[in-house]
């Protein structure tokens, strides 16, 4: 079954680096997504991304965010000077269509900021 | 703004239980609803999901009622066992709130023991 994949599975980063998390979407699909869980926390929608841009961003997605798909099969988020705070699993997500399609999510990465 | 309310957890049960975990909605538009497990050490799984009002979503011996009426997703499993032990999440996808992006709940985590 096609699944989402994203890479690292963990990263330990210093506060003030910048991270770059990886995915790769299930191949046929539109949609991109990354959501992020703070431990214990309620999963949070960070961004949505369709044809090559940004379609609906969150109140946590500011400037020290961006997304991007370099390639056909890559889509990647960055945190420019990564905080504490920003220490959480971030899910890669991605689905067919837009509204009230399956969205798949990948295994996440778990970012520790220290 | 769309949101999901899900019952308080943790729940623990003994294998063989009957399970319910509550799952009500506040959405602007016609939403579609998920329930989502995350397993321990793992990613978010579509665990079974209802886009229209009377539909039942259902999968792995889980099912839940789409309740217009009530604006509820309850899921329920006859007969848990120890292998569901995992967290479960409610969430939505709401064309006219969300831009069709995911909603989720808190969680609820479930314990089964044997």
């Amino acid at each position: 079954e096609p699944e989402v994949t994203q890479t690292p599975s963990h990263q330990v980063t210093q506060m003030g680096q910048e991270v770059i998390l990886r995915c790769v979407p299930i191949s046929n699909h539109l949609y991109f997504y990354w959501y992020r869980q703070i431990l214990g926390q309620k999963v949070e929608f960070l961004v949505s991304f369709y044809n090559n841009e940004i379609s609906e961003k969150s109140e946590i997605f500011d400037d020290q965010f961006s997304v991007e798909r370099p390639d056909g099969s890559n889509f990647t988020l960055k945190i420019r000077s990564t905080k504490l705070e920003d220490s959480a699993m971030y899910f890669c997500a991605s689905s067919e269509l837009g509204v009230g399609n399956t969205i798949y999510f990948g295994e996440g990465s778990w970012l520790t900021v220290v | 703004g769309d949101s999901v309310t899900q019952m308080e957890g943790p729940v623990t049960l003994s294998e063989e239980a009957f399970l319910t975990i509550n799952c009500t909605y506040t959405a602007t538009g016609y939403p579609s609803l998920f329930w989502y497990v995350q397993y321990p050490g793992e990613g978010l799984q579509l665990l079974l999901k209802a886009t229209k009002a009377d539909d039942k979503g259902s999968n792995k011996g889980f099912e839940a009622t789409y309740r217009k009426e009530t604006t509820s997703f309850h899921l329920e499993k006859g007969s848990v066992q120890v292998s569901d032990s995992a967290v479960y999440f409610c969430a939505l996808s709401d064309f006219g709130g969300s831009q069709g992006n995911l909603i989720f709940g808190k969680g609820t985590k479930l314990s089964v023991k044997p």
